[in-house]
């Protein structure tokens, strides 16, 4: 069975560009979610979602921020526009349900902005 | 405010020995834990869990402690294997609160196995 993929692995813009990160779930994974994870640190949360529904994205920067899971299955994550400090790893993440579960993590993507 | 935390940047254990990897959390609405492991250039990779029903529970080399009254949680792996190298996240989570359906995490812990 195929993981979390996501895409794409790297992306160097400079700052004020803006930048867009896809992610495709484990079929049949409902939750999905989207945490960043800086350098020297455990991963955060920035939005969840129960099929398309986003039931939790109050750690999402909302003006710079955006995220959408069409149909309940991929989903992006787009930042316009993107700062220095957005420099870090976006882990894309799903599972089969929301409680007492783990969560099955892609590989990221590294963004640096310059 | 750190919920999660994992007070020791890094471990370093002989192979074969015992690593033991603590993590402390002050979030009395957790009721679920997790460890994740995370090897460079990868996503973390989930390890073990445990319910707040249960103060034990092993798998294979792994076993996960918890003290609920101390809020504290340990990863055993014995024996320790050159393979096991990589960062340790402890993450918790619960069914109430700012805790509902999230994952919260600790630092990490840097473990290195000598061979």
């Amino acid at each position: 069975e195929a993981g979390v993929v996501q895409s794409p692995r790297y992306k160097i813009i400079e700052k004020k560009q803006p930048v867009a990160f896809w992610c495709n779930p484990i079929s049949g994974h409902n939750t999905l979610y989207w945490y960043r994870q800086n350098l020297g640190q455990g991963p955060e949360l920035l939005i969840r979602y129960e099929n398309e529904e986003a039931v939790d994205d109050s750690q999402l920067p909302k003006d710079r921020f955006s995220a959408e899971r069409l149909k309940g299955v991929d989903s992006t994550l787009k930042i316009q526009p993107a700062e220095l400090g957005d420099s870090a790893v976006y882990l894309c993440a799903s599972s089969p349900y929301t409680l007492n579960t783990e969560a099955f993590f892609g590989q990221g993507t590294r963004l640096t902005v310059v | 405010d750190q919920q999660v935390k994992q007070n020791s940047p890094s471990l370093s254990v002989q192979e074969g020995r015992i690593s033991i990897l603590n993590c402390d959390y002050t979030n009395s609405m957790f009721d679920y834990f997790l460890w994740y492991k995370k090897y460079p250039a990868e996503g973390p990779t989930f390890l073990i869990s445990i319910s707040s029903i249960k103060d034990k529970n092993e798998d294979g080399r792994f076993t996960v402690f918890l003290n609920k009254s101390a809020k504290h949680l340990s990863l055993h792996i014995v024996p320790s294997q050159p393979g096991d190298s990589a960062v340790y996240f402890c993450a918790a989570t619960g069914a109430g609160g700012t805790s509902y359906g999230k994952l919260t995490f600790g630092q990490g812990t840097i473990l290195t196995v000598h061979p």
